[in-house]
């Protein structure tokens, strides 16, 4: 069992460019996440989704969609890189039904927008 | 809203040292309550969790207490090893679920 993938470890990408954060989860989890972590900031909340077919905005969207076509799959992009944008990013799950909502995370990408 | 507030780091401690990183929140109601570990270069790893007041949470040697008269859940660990190196982030589950900070820890051979 997997659990959480996220493609590509690192990456750098020149402004303006389009750019799209994978996630893949194994778990049927109902709920998936993206945040990103900057030094001093912790992790910030860009996008949800409670289930397939749904998301939401989270604190932090600008410049950042999401889409969820099925329950596995959550990929995050940005239309056009902007240098704000360098951070780690990380994907987590969970499974929403329970009573505890413990969430689970990717191995995160590190990305630099120059 | 919900928010998660920790101490500030980084905490520098000599190996087998005690440790305690506090942790704070406001909610409404009765969130669970979590911390959360990442070690250099990997994704965030859940340590420990209390689900209801007063419940403990305990895992690798580290334990959190869920004081809810206190709005607490502080980490502790009564020796920490040089592995014990990482960002500890303490989060909740309310309304939303909302991360603190991440406190860095290092600690030295």
């Amino acid at each position: 069992i997997a659990g959480i993938t996220q493609a590509p470890t690192s990456q750098i990408l020149a402004a303006g460019r389009r750019m799209t954060l994978r996630c893949t989860q194994d778990m049927r989890h109902n709920a998936m996440y993206w945040y990103r972590q900057d030094l001093g900031l912790g992790l910030r909340l860009i996008h949800y989704s409670n289930t397939a077919g749904t998301t939401g905005k989270g604190e932090v969207p600008d410049g950042y969609s999401v889409s969820r076509a099925n329950t596995d799959d959550f990929p995050l992009t940005l239309a056009s890189a902007v240098p704000s944008q360098t951070s780690v990013y990380f994907c987590a799950s969970s499974d929403s039904s329970g009573a505890v909502d413990t969430q689970y995370f990717g191995p995160g990408t590190r990305l630099t927008v120059l | 809203g919900d928010s998660v507030t920790q101490m500030e780091g980084p905490v520098t401690l000599s190996e087998e040292a005690f440790l305690t990183i506090n942790c704070t929140y406001t909610a409404t109601g009765y969130p669970s309550l979590f911390w959360y570990v990442q070690y250099p270069g990997e994704g965030l790893q859940l340590l420990l969790k209390a689900t209801k007041a007063d419940d403990k949470g305990s895992n690798k040697g580290f334990e959190a207490t869920y004081r809810k008269e206190t709005t607490s859940f502080h980490l502790e660990k009564g020796s920490v090893q040089v592995s014990d190196s990482a960002v500890y982030f303490c989060a909740l589950d309310g309304q939303n679920f909302v991360f603190g900070p991440g406190t860095r820890l290092s600690v030295l051979p």
